[in-house]
């Protein structure tokens, strides 16, 4: 059974900085592209980030883009945001997401997991 | 940025009805739509990839057709599991952007 597990989110004031992990489970993690979406309570999904299995292929959505950081650990099954000059409208439910795919090309959230509260406040 | 709307943003409906959710993308995707539902409080399940394959494990009562910017799910028999919040995805073309779903709930 496929197993995304988040962690690492909390409140963090605005410019501050957080960086989310999600352990993975149940699956071939190299096989797979990943991505974080996020999702403010009430609201839609918004895409955030994704990274290739192979970590050769990045690519950000414009409104974190120079802000966030994308990065995974094939071998310790591991997917990583790292956060910096947050700001208000980055607060959100993030989740870990596997992709169907290996690459972040025609991109399709496979599997979810139950995601991480960010809270940007001072 | 491909632009997703789905109508109707909400509907009432009751167990047994058929249900028809619309999305349509800002400009052709040939079929490269997918579907997910949520429950409150639950993270999105994947439901259907490329317009209308069935992701292994969903009910057959769910279907998806269309292609290029107009595209449908279909419910054909409402079941109380089924109440939720559905969203498009365009997986055409970066960044991957999602429909701003349609609540479905009881009538």
């Amino acid at each position: 059974e496929v197993q995304l597990v988040e962690s690492g989110g909390g409140l963090v004031q605005p410019g501050g900085s957080l960086r989310l992990s999600c352990a993975a489970s149940g699956f071939n993690f190299d096989d797979y592209a990943m991505h974080w979406v996020r999702q403010v309570p009430g609201k839609g999904l918004e895409w955030v980030s994704g990274i290739s299995w192979n970590s050769g292929s990045l690519r950000f959505a414009d409104s974190v883009m120079g802000r966030f950081t994308i990065s995974r650990d094939n071998a310790k099954k591991s997917l990583f945001l790292q956060m910096r000059s947050l700001r208000p409208e980055d607060m959100a439910l993030y989740y870990c997401v596997k992709d169907l795919g290996r690459d972040i090309t025609l991109v399709t959230m496979h599997h979810w997991g139950q995601g991480t509260r960010v809270i940007v406040s001072s | 940025d491909i632009q997703m709307t789905q109508s109707p943003s909400s509907l009432s409906a009751s167990v047994g009805d058929r249900v028809t959710i619309t999305c349509r993308a800002s400009q052709s995707i040939s079929t490269y739509l997918n579907w997910y539902q949520q429950k409150p409080g639950k993270a999105p399940t994947f439901l259907i990839y490329a317009a209308s394959n069935v992701q292994s494990g969903v009910p057959s009562r769910f279907s998806g057709s269309g292609s290029g910017t107009d595209f449908t799910l279909t419910i054909s028999s409402l079941q109380p599991e089924d109440f939720a919040t559905y969203y498009c995805q365009q997986s055409h073309s970066p960044p991957w952007t999602f429909g701003p779903g349609t609540k479905v709930d009881i009538q």
